[in-house]
């Protein structure tokens, strides 16, 4: 069984459009992430969510808003994508906050290509 | 910038040959985490490091940490080529930051 999944695995689209990417780990963790890899690999966490409340909120730009339904889910929606949202996209999840060092488990990745 | 820094930015070997990188980083930290990233996947976690500790060891990895250096090593010995990745190291104190990664590429 998947314990990190997202979808899609590739998302091509173009500049000024809205879109989504999904997120859900099967693991019972409490604390869901959103980091961006950009072409350099550097790992830059975006967004952090304990429970379903917001933890962590990088200096992200607000056109980014992620939502969690449930602890099991934590969707990224993008409004008005621009050339810079290219990137990789990975979701990850621990079973507590970072404060107590935990692992955590990532997911594939979503491609993002903004044409 | 807080990110830890990995070194070498590539590493190219032999299977059989030890793969040293290391990796620092500024602040003071709860402990560090080694991190595996094969191409076109998500990270997964290959050990993790108290400050308390010094020296780990899981399977073929060893781990040190020298905090009064700020800096830890991962040594994978007697490489084979599926350990071709990329190696992440992370540290905590309230977010978890990742440096760039050291590319290993090892050669049958």
């Amino acid at each position: 069984d998947t314990a990190v999944s997202q979808t899609p695995k590739y998302l091509v689209t173009q500049m000024g459009n809205d879109k989504s990417i999904k997120c859900e780990q099967n693991l019972g963790h409490d604390t869901m992430y959103w980091y961006k890899q950009d072409s350099k690999k550097f790992l830059k966490i975006m967004f952090s969510y304990n429970n379903k409340e917001l933890i962590i909120n990088e200096t992200v730009p607000n056109r980014f808003s992620p939502k969690s339904p449930d602890k099991a889910h934590l969707n990224l929606h993008i409004n008005s994508l621009e050339l810079g949202d290219s990137a990789v996209y990975f979701c990850a999840s621990s079973l507590a906050g970072l404060a107590g060092g935990e692992t955590q488990y990532f997911g594939p990745g979503t491609r993002l290509l903004v044409l | 910038s807080q990110q830890g820094e990995e070194d070498p930015q590539a590493l190219s070997i032999q299977e059989g040959e030890n793969a040293t990188m290391n990796c620092s980083y500024k602040t003071s930290i709860n402990n560090l985490q080694w991190y595996r990233q094969n191409s076109g996947r998500g990270l997964v976690h290959l050990i993790l490091i108290r400050s308390n500790e010094r020296e780990k060891h899981s399977g073929r990895l060893r781990v040190t940490l020298d905090t009064s250096k700020k800096s830890s090593s991962l040594l994978i010995t007697a490489s084979r080529a599926a350990d071709t990745a990329s190696y992440f190291c992370s540290h905590n104190t309230d977010k978890l930051i990742f440096g760039t990664g050291t590319r290993l590429q090892v050669f049958p």
